[in-house]
């Protein structure tokens, strides 16, 4: 069956430091991956999409890999600051009839540590 | 500016209720979609659509339904509550340009849904 798989549930580091996060999947071909941050009490919000045939997106301290050979890909914030504490959330789009559909992970529960 | 909103945003009911919650999106989006989002499961899809009169079910869609009769509108039902339905339920609308960034799903804040 699919599967997908955010490896910790927590990561706590400190301010400065490079927050890494990823993402594994199995039994899926994804068109793209979308990662999304959430804060408590509200709804997601999302912050980068990297496609099947892009290895790598940035977008300022952020930034994306996508391996489909490994079937993963890998979330890093660098520099990471307090308010970057929040839970971090991937999610796949299998393509196809799957149109417009994502599939969440369980989400990644960062703490930046001051 | 352009937003989702949901209501009401906490709601207890009792078992074997019906309950409604409502979602409102003014990105005039063709695709909207339902989740419900619990410990140790993250969120799961219940109902989807993609334009009016188009509903679709999803991974966790027993229990529920969904109608819609215009674009800006896809209100989630409960037909017989449930302890088991006890979540916090999301709404999100995208675009829906297949290929394209606008696959982005926009979220509204959430329902918390408390079934006694």
């Amino acid at each position: 069956s699919q599967k997908i798989e955010q490896n910790s549930e927590a990561l706590n580091i400190q301010e400065g430091k490079t927050a890494t996060l990823t993402c594994n999947y199995t039994n899926y071909s994804p068109a793209y991956l979308q990662w999304y941050r959430q804060d408590p009490g509200r709804g997601p919000v999302f912050l980068l999409l990297i496609r099947e045939n892009e290895k790598e997106k940035r977008k300022e301290r952020l930034k994306v890999t996508f391996d489909t050979t490994l079937k993963q890909s890998l979330f890093h914030i660098t520099a990471s600051q307090p308010a970057d504490s929040a839970t971090y959330l991937c999610a796949l789009h299998a393509g196809g009839t799957s149109y417009g559909k994502l599939t969440f992970g369980q989400g990644t529960i960062l703490t930046v540590h001051p | 500016d352009a937003e989702i909103t949901q209501s009401p945003r906490h709601k207890i009911t009792e078992t074997g209720r019906q309950v409604t919650l409502a979602c409102h999106q003014t990105w005039n989006h063709n695709n909207m979609f339902w989740y419900r989002q619990d410990l140790g499961h993250g969120l799961r899809l219940i109902h989807y659509s993609y334009g009016v009169h188009d509903t679709n079910k999803g991974e966790v869609s027993d229990g529920y339904s969904v109608s819609r009769s215009n674009t800006e509108d896809l209100p989630l039902t409960l037909e017989s509550a449930a302890s088991s339905q006890t979540s916090v339920y999301f709404c999100a609308s995208s675009e829906g340009r297949y290929g394209t960034a606008t696959e982005t799903q926009y979220f509204g804040p959430g329902t918390r849904l408390l079934v006694l």
